[in-house]
């Protein structure tokens, strides 16, 4: 089975500034990753994903990821953060060759200081 | 209403009591999701229904029992719970086009909490 981590359970960061969320996954043949984003006393919602193709996902609200197959990895970047992006980050990751349900990563907290 | 929706938003219930999570998606998906997330945890799958069949359980407490009466709606029968229990519960959707590519849709929760 597949399992994610994301090293950092909390990220501070000043506004305007770039960020990067880190995510490792463990070894598989192919997988598909995601990013969440999670607002307070909200749901999770889809900030991207990477199923196949460019290795280079772009989502919303400015972020994007980078699927980089021999280090594991699928890093979440943006070059200018606001203080809206305050929220949980999460990674997930599926097994095309195993359960279709995705698994997640404890989740970093981005808090983004004016 | 769009998306996801869950009701009641918070709930605080006594050990003893009996009380039900609704869930209800508006999007036309063939499979739905109750996830428990607790402080400081990962996110916890609890139980998957496609096609209103179950077909996961993750060694979830009997003291939690769920029910898929439809495609759209989707229930967390809950009784005699502990404080442990006290979390925020999540419901989500998905296509279940199978083969991993679903996005999940979530709900903005129940925050639950067990006296």
């Amino acid at each position: 089975a597949q399992s994610v981590t994301q090293l950092d359970s909390q990220v501070p960061v000043f506004e305007e500034a770039p960020v990067e969320l880190r995510c490792n996954y463990s070894s598989s043949v192919s997988v598909y990753l995601f990013w969440y984003v999670q607002y307070p006393n909200q749901g999770l919602q889809l900030l991207l994903k990477y199923l196949s193709g460019s290795t280079l996902v772009k989502g919303i609200n400015g972020f994007e990821a980078e699927f980089n197959k021999s280090q594991t990895s699928f890093h979440l970047r943006k070059p200018s953060v606001h203080i809206s992006d305050t929220a949980e980050y999460f990674c997930a990751v599926s097994d095309p060759g195993g359960s279709y349900i995705p698994t997640f990563g404890r989740g970093t907290s981005l808090i983004v200081h004016p | 209403e769009t998306g996801v929706t869950q009701t009641p938003r918070h709930l605080v219930m006594g050990m003893t009591n009996k009380k039900s999570l609704k869930c209800e998606q508006h999007l036309g998906h063939n499979a739905m999701y109750w996830y428990k997330q607790s402080a400081k945890k990962p996110l916890e799958l609890m139980f998957v229904y496609s096609l209103e069949e179950r077909v996961e359980n993750n060694s979830v407490p009997s003291r939690f029992s769920p029910e898929c009466p439809n495609s759209s709606h989707l229930f967390l029968h809950l009784h005699t719970l502990q404080p442990e229990d006290s979390a925020l519960y999540l419901c989500a959707s998905s296509q279940d086009e199978g083969g991993g590519t679903d996005t999940q849709y979530f709900g903005p929760g129940t925050r639950l909490t067990v006296l």
